[in-house]
């Protein structure tokens, strides 16, 4: 089966500039997570939702970032305006509902944002 | 919330047996997983445990003791591929993961 894609792989910002990411995950799994990994660290939640739901958004700087997953498959991060501690990579997970607390996370290969 | 600590860094040869611990702080704790990061990819799924004891898959093994709130991550017969970053993970009631800040193991020849 295919996996979690984004796009784009790398993206280079000034700024109080704008960006968005874009995220497609396995097909079938209704839960999708973003996160943020800062370099050397391990990756922070920022926004979890369930089909089209949000699950949890405690951890989103909601002042300047957006994420939606109208239709309940792919979904979109957005940072707007975007600060010099926005660098970071992030990466867009998804897993299935089985019922058991066990539910592997499957991780795009994620999106290395530069904001200058 | 949770918050989780695992040494920054270890090294071993090829061919041991190496082994990485975590400790973590939580409320609503359903679980541990463990993830490994090779340099610029994406995390992937190595092991959970959910109940007390010992759970070996290949050449990786992962324990966990809730009364302790410890669990580690065995790798045995290390290899070369096996230098990565890896991260412990406590997960949430509603399967969210909150990780560590990772683990460099880097294997020497």
């Amino acid at each position: 089966e295919a996996g979690v894609a984004q796009s784009p792989r790398y993206k280079i910002i000034e700024k109080r500039q704008s960006v968005a990411f874009w995220c497609n995950p396995i097909s079938g799994h209704a839960t999708l997570y973003w996160y943020q990994q800062i370099l050397g660290q391990g990756p922070k939640l920022l926004i979890q939702f369930q089909n089209n739901g949000v699950v949890d958004d405690s951890q989103l700087p909601k002042d300047r970032f957006s994420a939606e997953r109208l239709k309940g498959v792919d979904s979109t991060l957005k940072i707007q305006p975007a600060k010099l501690e926005d660098s970071a990579v992030y990466l867009c997970a998804s897993s299935s509902i089985s019922g058991s607390f066990q539910e592997t996370q499957y991780f795009g290969p994620g999106t290395r944002l530069l904001v200058l | 919330g949770q918050s989780l600590e695992q040494p920054s860094e270890v090294t071993a040869v090829e061919g041991a047996i190496v082994q990485i611990n975590c400790t973590y702080q939580t409320s609503g704790f359903y679980g541990l997983s463990w993830y490994q990061q090779h340099d610029g990819g994406a995390p992937t799924f190595l092991s959970y445990n959910a109940l007390d004891g010992l759970e070996e898959t290949g050449r990786f093994s992962s324990f966990l003791s809730r009364s302790d709130s410890y669990g580690y991550l065995l790798l045995q017969e290390l290899q070369m591929k096996d230098s990565a970053s890896y991260f412990c993970a406590a997960g949430g009631s509603a399967r969210q993961l909150t990780f560590g800040s990772g683990t460099q193991l880097t294997v020497l020849p």
